[in-house]
Order: C-alpha cells, then sequence, then structure tokens
C-alpha cells in the first residue's frame, strides 16, 4: 500500500502565474483535502474532494481551484499568484468522504517572489 | 468559532516526560488528532482519541481529553531528541457536514540532551 505522494516537492513562481500542484490518494481513499501552511503556521483548509466532487470550501478565494480525477488523485490550481501564497501545500487523504483520519503527504513549498 | 490554541514552545531534558497542551472550541469534534511536524516535512499521525473518550494511551503517548473544559494534552514518557519537532493538535468540527481539520499554531518541541 502506497502512502500519499505530493509533486513537485519544491516550485519558484513569480506573482501573476499559475502553479498547479499535484496529489496521489492513498489506495482506497476516495477523500482528498488541500491545506495551506505558511511559514511558522498551522496548516489551514482550502478545500475538500469526495469522488470528484468539491465538499466543502475553506475561506480562500475562487483563484484557488481544484480537481479530483477517477482514480482519486487531485490537482490544486492557484491562478494570479501573490506573494502571500507563499507556503507548503499539503495534501491529506482519507476514505469515507474524510469522516476517518486524514493521512497527509510529504507536502509541496511553493515559493513566490 | 472555530479555534484551537496551543503554546508555541516547550523545552525538556532527555528521559524527562513531555506535556503539550491544546485548547479547541468546537464540542461537535467527534475526533481530535495530534500531528508531529519535522523540519520541511508533511504530518505525521500520532494519535486520536474519539471525544467520548477521557484518555487514550499508546506506548509513549497519553492523550487525555477533557471535554467540559474542551482541554486536550498529549504527554510523551521518556522524551528523546528524535521527539524534537512540532507538534499540532486538530480538531474536526462536523457542523458543516465536511470532515476539515482545524489546527492549532503548533508547539515546537526541544529535547535538551
Amino acid at each position: 500500500e502506497t502512502g500519499v505522494t505530493q509533486s513537485p516537492t519544491h516550485l519558484i513562481k513569480t506573482r501573476g502565474q499559475q502553479v498547479t500542484l499535484r496529489c496521489s490518494s492513498q489506495s482506497g481513499h476516495n477523500t482528498v483535502s488541500w491545506y495551506q501552511q505558511a511559514l511558522g503556521q498551522g496548516p489551514q483548509f482550502i478545500f475538500q474532494y469526495y469522488r470528484e466532487e468539491e465538499n466543502g470550501r475553506g475561506n480562500f478565494p475562487p483563484r484557488f481551484s481544484g480537481l479530483q480525477f477517477p482514480n482519486y488523485s487531485s490537482e490544486l490550481n492557484v491562478n494570479a499568484l501573490e506573494l502571500d501564497d507563499s507556503a507548503l501545500y499539503l495534501c491529506a487523504s482519507s476514505p469515507n468522504s474524510g469522516k476517518e483520519t486524514q493521512y497527509f503527504g510529504p507536502g509541496t513549498r511553493l515559493l513566490v517572489l | 468559532g472555530e479555534d484551537v490554541e496551543q503554546s508555541l514552545f516547550l523545552s525538556v531534558r532527555e528521559g524527562d516526560s513531555s506535556v503539550i497542551n491544546c485548547t479547541y472550541t468546537d464540542s461537535s469534534s467527534t475526533y481530535l488528532y495530534w500531528y508531529k511536524q519535522e523540519p520541511g516535512a508533511g504530518l505525521q499521525l500520532l494519535t486520536y482519541i474519539f471525544s467520548n473518550m477521557d484518555m487514550k494511551q499508546d506506548q509513549r503517548l497519553t492523550v487525555l481529553l477533557n471535554k467540559k473544559d474542551k482541554h486536550l494534552s498529549l504527554r510523551i514518557a521518556d522524551t528523546q531528541t528524535g521527539d524534537s519537532a512540532i507538534y499540532f493538535c486538530a480538531e474536526t468540527p462536523t457542523t458543516s457536514g465536511t470532515y476539515k481539520y482545524i489546527f492549532g499554531t503548533g508547539t515546537r518541541l526541544k529535547v535538551l540532551a
């Protein structure tokens, strides 16, 4: 059984650009949640996908969007990058719409210059 | 409201016990979690407790839950230098129907040899 994987591990972008981050969920898990962790802070919930549909969203603007694919992997897209988007982006997978424990990937560290 | 508070730092000597405290706000949380984050890494699940339990022990880890005061603690027995990391507690409010995690800001544990 493979764990949660994310790609890329690190990324540098400039203000105004767009970025796509990827997450492969753990085998048997149908729910993926995305979190943003700014330096020195706890992770903040961005949104969750359950069986390819968005299943809840945190306090993030619409330029943060996502997708979930039939194999339950997921993408996080961020448009019009701002300096404050620099953070560690974590995805977590879980079975059963997230009611059970969420397992986190290693994260993608994004730096916006 | 949804808010989780933790003290920022804790320093202990190797071999001593560490106690990390957390207060949360949402009484609808079914589970409460403890995660560990080492530098540059994702979140590693340490343990969790169901909201109708008072205590859970898992090897060197003991979780205590005071539901009346909305207080959660994690005790690490015989703390080792490898335990140095940031520890996050998380509540899981279910009022919105989305099983998102609300994290505290994390407690940085430093273990002195």
